[in-house]
């Protein structure tokens, strides 16, 4: 079975700096990946997604992801955050092909952001 | 927003009742889902449906069950309820038409078992 790796738990930022958050997946076929985004007291809203063609996929409120298939990563950044960032981060890896389903999370990176 | 209710929102029960949890959609996918999201670690899948009265058991099914009878809505029964089973029920629906394989979730249930 497929498992998802996000090496930060928390990440503490002031604003205007950059971001990267990590994301590293253990499936050697065909997936595809996702970044999650959960404000405080919401539900989780999608972010990015990445399935096939260009690995740099953008997303939405300026985010963007990198997928490096040779280090089996899917990295989020953002060049310069906001405190209205302050959220938590999920990235998600589900294996392609028919039949398949089911969305395997890490367990979240919570970003701090300081205004 | 993917047009998913979820019923209750919050819900206080004791150990050893039984609840249901209700997950209703309006735009009439088939595939829905039901996780569970804790502290440390992000959500797991308790149980998804693939259609009227289709279901499986997912990663974390122990202590729950659900019914399908309504292409609308996706129930989460816990029979006797267990503080372990604290926790926010995320429902999660499948959008197989316009984006294939990407999943929208609902505004989540609260449930204390104290």
């Amino acid at each position: 079975a497929q498992s998802v790796s996000q090496h930060n738990h928390h990440v503490i930022l002031s604003e205007a700096a950059s971001l990267e958050l990590g994301c590293n997946y253990s499936y050697g076929g065909t997936v595809n990946l996702f970044w999650y985004v959960q404000y405080p007291g919401q539900h989780l809203q999608l972010l990015l997604k990445y399935f096939s063609g260009d690995p740099l996929v953008k997303g939405i409120k300026g985010f963007e992801a990198e997928f490096i298939k040779s280090k089996f990563s899917f990295n989020l950044r953002k060049p310069s955050v906001q405190w209205s960032d302050t959220a938590e981060y999920f990235c998600a890896v589900k294996v392609s092909g028919a039949g398949s389903y089911q969305l395997t999370f890490g367990k979240g990176t919570k970003l701090s952001v300081i205004p | 927003d993917a047009g998913i209710t979820q019923s209750p929102r919050h819900k206080v029960t004791e150990t050893g009742t039984p609840v249901t949890l209700r997950c209703h959609q309006t735009e009439n996918h088939r595939y829905m889902y039901w996780y569970r999201q804790d502290p440390g670690h992000g959500l797991r899948l308790i149980h998804y449906s693939y259609g009227v009265k289709d279901t499986d058991k997912g990663e974390v099914s122990d202590g729950y069950s659900v019914s399908r009878s309504k292409t609308e809505d996706f129930l989460l029964t816990l029979e006797s309820a267990t503080s372990s089973q604290t926790s926010v029920y995320f429902c999660a629906i499948r959008r197989d038409s316009r984006e294939i394989d990407t999943q929208y979730f609902g505004p989540g249930t609260r449930l204390t078992v104290l």
